[in-house]
């Protein structure tokens, strides 16, 4: 069985700090990891995507996030945040094979202060 | 050119109707799959298909019944719609891991 734990509903950051965004993930078999960003009436766009290559996964707008199978952690982060960056943001876990079935977190709702 | 389109966009309706949303992919996918997404933003997995094949059909109650005629159309057609159904419903497509592209979803409100 596969689940995503996101910490944190909501986070707050000032703009031009950094963004962190936390997600842990359970998987009884090698996971694809991603994470997604929803802006206001819209759908989910992909920001990045972890598929077994490289541990450390560099994305759009500058976001990046790190794989670590120790610590079952998939955090997504940004140097700067912008105030464009305001967004709801999901991490989904599927496994690497079969159905591709995308199991979601909760979600976290970025605000950016400025 | 939109990838994955789905309409209507919005779909204000009484409680007992019957109404169908759908969604077409011109990405060349082999899958599609059906998302719900309530008040909370927590999404949840309907159902799925392959090469219209039905691979994915969670807990849903069977007053949503989901048809895909081709690989590139899957639609949603939903029976006598409870104040419950609403929400905003998300097609997708993938192949393989690549990744799923979303729609921008159809948001169902029941009155």
């Amino acid at each position: 069985a596969q689940s995503v734990t996101q910490l944190g509903s909501h986070v707050s950051v000032s703009e031009g700090a950094l963004v962190l965004l936390r997600c842990n993930y359970s998987s009884s078999v090698p996971p694809y990891l991603f994470w997604y960003v929803q802006y206001p009436n819209q759908g989910l766009q992909l920001l990045l995507k972890y598929t077994s290559a490289a541990t450390l996964v560099k994305g759009i707008n500058g976001f990046e996030a790190e794989f670590k199978k120790s610590e079952t952690s998939f955090h997504l982060t940004k140097p700067s945040a912008h105030m464009s960056d305001a967004a709801e943001y999901f991490c989904a876990v599927s496994p690497t094979s079969g159905t591709y079935k995308y199991i979601f977190g909760t979600g976290t709702r970025l605000k950016v202060l400025a | 050119d939109t990838a994955v389109s789905q309409t209507p966009k919005y779909l204000v309706t009484q409680m007992g109707n019957d109404k169908s949303i759908k969604c077409e992919q011109n990405l060349g996918h082999d899958t599609m799959y059906w998302y719900k997404q309530d008040s909370k933003k927590f999404l949840k997995i309907m159902f799925s298909y392959n090469n219209k094949e039905l691979i994915i059909n969670e807990t849903v109650p069977n007053r949503f019944s989901p048809k895909s005629p081709d690989k590139a159309h899957l639609n949603l057609h939903i029976n006598s719609l409870e104040l419950g159904d609403s929400a905003v419903y998300f097609c997708a497509s993938s192949s393989a891991g690549d990744g799923y592209t979303f729609g921008s979803g159809t948001r169902l409100t029941v009155v």
